[in-house]
């Protein structure tokens, strides 16, 4: 595909269930990022993936979400038993490489709302 | 703690003016910066990105770097409403993590 793509565009889930959101980054591109943003506010950054380099979970709010990516290609966030706080918008954004230079180009995105 | 503070705004300019907007950082290491465009309801897209000292000029936009100041600005010359949105700075550094700020809303009234 030309760009980034995400699935579902939209979900919508009862508290306490599990969601998996998934992300293709642009081919060829090593790095991927995880980020969530809430209504009005800026980009939350949650995990990192570069190549098969062990992925950094620092921004992770909490053990309930994890993260999952195959060698170069899809990425896979969980979110385990949801909260109303986990509702926002999760972007994924993929580069071609994690060197600090690289522009991040930026999925479609998935809203989740947690009722 | 790493961050890029922004001003809220909105920052609202007449059609043909000059917008300015402006970012401060707080990680010296801090190598890279962009400039984000964000639309209503739809994810980032790059607009400008600058590495080294001084001002980056790319058709309507100029980028402007101060790293004695941490300071990064970007002006939006003959400004159109289409260009009504969020602007998202973002600095990196050695961590090749970046950090967002809040992002300042662009209002460009005809």
């Amino acid at each position: 595909g030309a760009g980034v793509s995400q699935s579902p565009s939209n979900k919508v889930t009862e508290k306490g269930k599990d969601v998996e959101l998934r992300c293709d980054p642009i081919s060829g591109h090593t790095a991927l990022y995880w980020y969530r943003q809430r209504l009005g506010q800026g980009l939350e950054f949650l995990i990192y993936f570069q190549g098969n380099s062990a992925p950094d979970k620092s921004g992770l709010p909490s053990d309930r979400f994890s993260a999952e990516r195959t060698g170069e290609s899809v990425s896979t966030l969980t979110i385990q038993r949801t909260q109303q706080e986990d509702s926002a918008v999760y972007l994924c954004a993929s580069s071609l490489a994690a060197l600090g230079r690289d522009t991040q180009y930026f999925g479609p995105g998935t809203r989740l709302t947690v009722l | 703690q790493k961050e890029v503070e922004q001003n809220s705004g909105p920052l609202s300019v007449p059609e043909g003016a000059i917008a300015s907007l402006n970012c401060t950082y707080s990680d010296r290491g801090s190598q890279s910066f962009f400039w984000y465009r964000q639309y209503s309801g739809k994810s980032p897209e790059l607009i400008m990105f600058i590495y080294s000292n001084g001002d980056k000029e790319d058709g309507r936009f100029t980028a402007q770097l101060n790293k004695a100041s941490q300071y990064v600005s970007l002006l939006i010359r003959d400004s159109q409403p289409s260009d009504s949105a969020t602007y998202l700075c973002a600095a990196s550094g050695g961590s090749y993590i970046p950090t967002f700020g809040r992002g300042t809303s662009l209002i460009v009234h005809p």
